[in-house]
């Protein structure tokens, strides 16, 4: 099984909801990030996860909140989120971070709409 | 810092006809270098990448670069676009740890 799954492919909440993204891979990777892509645009990483361990914040903004509950699940918590962060926000794994040949495997994404 | 810069950012192709994408990079060491495809509304597939070796890389869909380190490129090249190969394409640059770099895109349409 060589894939990234995310729910839910869709997802449209108002500035003071409460949702979650999440994320599974069952290829016995280590490493797991969160990516933002705006249209037209390269993805931006938001977060990485080593060994279920927060190891990079790329100064996102508190109202996203990630969690690794295991080392085959990844969620994205979102809370009072602004139309701005309107986006598709994409999942990824890798064997690990300190490999050099880091190939990381995308899952199809989530779009997500702020009202 | 390690960099990616791709030139064209759209490129309009006859089907059936060659295409070449082009991706400059910057990086003080062996760069590590990939090709991604992406549809759509989709996420990101892998079409190729390059560590070592034979600096010509067979990809999928029928996909290749060639690394040039003297030119510092890895461009991308297939010899008859079908009307599917229509996509974004990311040129991307790793460095030896998490970090993917990634160049702008560059947006390929596909005439009848």
């Amino acid at each position: 099984d060589t894939e990234v799954t995310q729910t839910p492919k869709h997802l449209v909440m108002g500035m003071t909801n409460k949702k979650s993204l999440k994320c599974e891979q069952h290829m016995g990777h280590r490493a797991m990030y969160w990516y933002k892509q705006k249209a037209k645009k390269p993805p931006e990483l938001m977060f990485v996860y080593s060994y279920e361990k927060l190891s990079i914040n790329e100064s996102v903004p508190s109202r996203f909140s990630p969690e690794c509950p295991n080392s085959s699940l990844l969620n994205l918590h979102l809370h009072a989120l602004q139309p701005e962060d309107s986006a598709l926000y994409l999942c990824a794994s890798s064997q690990d971070t300190r490999d050099a040949y880091n190939e990381q495997f995308f899952g199809p994404g989530t779009r997500l709409t702020v009202l | 810092a390690q960099s990616v810069t791709q030139p064209d950012i759209h490129i309009t192709v006859s089907e059936g006809a060659s295409l070449e994408l082009r991706c400059n990079y910057s990086y003080g060491a062996t760069p590590y270098l990939f090709w991604y495809v992406q549809s759509p509304g989709q996420g990101l597939q892998l079409l190729l990448k390059y560590f070592s070796g034979d600096t010509l890389v067979q990809g999928i869909k029928g996909f290749e670069a060639e690394f040039k380190r003297s030119q510092s490129s890895f461009n991308l090249r297939k010899p008859s676009v079908h009307w599917s190969d229509a996509a974004e394409y990311f040129c991307a640059v790793g460095g030896g740890d998490y970090k993917l770099s990634f160049g702008a895109g560059t947006t390929v349409t596909v005439r009848a």
